[in-house]
């Protein structure tokens, strides 16, 4: 099994600017949750999803920020517009169960100048 | 409110010495603890998992604890090694959420 996969590994844009931060489950996981880690912050959630509905979106910080899951194989959170302060590492992690082991993502460096 | 702490935020330790790392959590009704590692640049790698209804677990080198009423867990490292040198986060699951410390950034000293 590959594992979770994150794309882009990296991303700079400028502010303003829509950034599209994709993730592909581990084949057969039910729960996918989104991360963003900062230095100031740690690592915090801002969403997951069971069989691709959204159940806790409490953690999303703005309007600006939307995630979806059209399928159970693909994910997607978006920030539009982008700003500098958005800059962090955006992971996605899944599991087979809400209260069972997350296999994490290599995560998306995302800088917003 | 649930707040998760860990300390110290940074250790440097010789190889083979034993070591622990603490995590405290303000509210014990907690449902699972969970001890991550991270790599620089890199995701977080799972390490130890710990329901509510259990006091500890173990995987190789690595013990995990779990005091929910003193709302403390402890992962215990033997025997380090310089590969064990990264950055160690616990995170809880509460109250549908799940709440992660700052982490301890580990530097085994060869």
């Amino acid at each position: 099994d590959a594992g979770v996969i994150q794309s882009p590994r990296h991303e700079v844009t400028e502010m303003g600017q829509e950034v599209t931060l994709r993730c592909k489950p581990i084949s057969g996981h039910d729960y996918l949750f989104w991360y963003r880690q900062t230095m100031m912050r740690g690592l915090e959630l801002l969403i997951y999803f069971n069989n691709n509905v959204p159940i806790d979106d409490s953690g999303m910080p703005e309007d600006r920020f939307s995630a979806k899951m059209p399928n159970a194989s693909f994910s997607t959170l978006k920030i539009q517009p982008s700003e500098p302060r958005d800059s962090a590492v955006y992971f996605c992690a899944t599991s087979g169960d809400e209260q069972e082991t997350q296999y994490f993502g290599p995560g998306t460096r995302l800088l917003v100048l | 409110k649930q707040e998760v702490t860990q300390i110290p935020a940074a250790l440097s330790v010789p190889e083979g010495e034993n070591l622990v790392l603490n995590c405290s959590f303000t509210d014990s009704a907690i449902y699972n603890l969970q001890w991550f590692r991270q790599d620089p640049g890199k995701g977080l790698t799972s390490l130890l998992l710990i329901q509510s209804s259990q006091r500890e677990q173990t995987s190789g080198r690595l013990n995990a604890s779990l005091d929910k009423s003193s709302g403390r867990s402890t992962l215990y490292i033997a025997a380090s090694q310089p590969g064990d040198s990264a950055t160690y986060l616990c995170a809880i699951g509460w109250d549908d959420k799940i709440i992660f410390g700052k982490g301890t950034r580990l530097h085994i000293l060869p």
